[in-house]
């Protein structure tokens, strides 16, 4: 059964930081990997999708790594504001069509 | 183009009622996930519905069942509520060969 960890849980930074989220998982066959925002209350927002053949995508200040040997990504956000205040997820794909989320990261960015 | 739209947006129930979600899917995706949500957690899947079966099934009980209809739409319904159905309701849409979601604003479950 695929297990998905976000470290961390929390996060609290002034405005400007350069950050880096990080999403691991237990079975490295995956297909894909996908990270969503989440405002408070609200539903999710696409970020980032990365197949399993693909090692990064990036859009705008936002990049996101897999790699699958070691069951981990991560998702980096250059130059934080406080309109990227959230919860980001993870999730995984494999062969069931069936993306296993994980807790998420909830993220403060204060001007 | 509308995306994934979610009825109603809040709802109260009380304990042993009964309950419907619906969902209409982005335009040209057919087809329809359905996550619950409890705070502070990530989306658990519920189940998914393509060509009005249901593909795949998560870990949840019989009381919670779902349809879709032949205009991709679906609704989630749950019986017997418990205190422990609250949560919020998401439905997300893709095309029957991606893995791809795209999700809804969510329906918010409280049961008293």
């Amino acid at each position: 059964k695929q297990e998905v960890t976000q470290i961390p849980a929390a996060l609290s930074v002034p405005e400007g930081e350069n950050l880096v989220l990080n999403c691991s998982f237990t079975d490295s066959a995956i297909y894909n990997l996908q990270w969503f925002r989440q405002d408070p209350g609200k539903g999710l927002t696409s970020l980032l999708l990365i197949q399993s053949s693909q090692r990064e995508q990036t859009s705008g200040r936002l990049n996101a790594s897999l790699d699958k040997s070691s069951g981990r990504s991560t998702l980096y956000i250059a130059a934080s504001q406080p309109g990227d205040s959230a919860t980001y997820l993870c999730a995984v794909g494999g062969g069931s069509y069936i993306p296993t989320f994980g807790r998420g990261t909830s993220l403060i960015v204060h001007p | 183009d509308a995306g994934v739209t979610q009825s109603p947006t809040h709802l109260i129930k009380t304990r042993g009622q009964q309950v419907t979600l619906r969902c209409s899917p982005k335009s040209g995706h057919d087809t329809v996930s359905w996550y619950q949500q409890a705070l502070g957690q990530g989306p658990q899947f519920i189940f998914q519905y393509y060509e009005e079966e249901e593909r795949q099934r998560g870990n949840f009980p019989d009381r919670f069942s779902g349809h879709q209809f032949p205009n991709y739409s679906s609704e989630l319904n749950v019986n017997a509520l418990l205190l422990g159905d609250s949560a919020l309701y998401l439905c997300a849409s893709g095309t029957g060969g991606s893995y791809e979601q795209y999700f809804g604003p969510g329906t918010r479950l409280t049961v008293t």
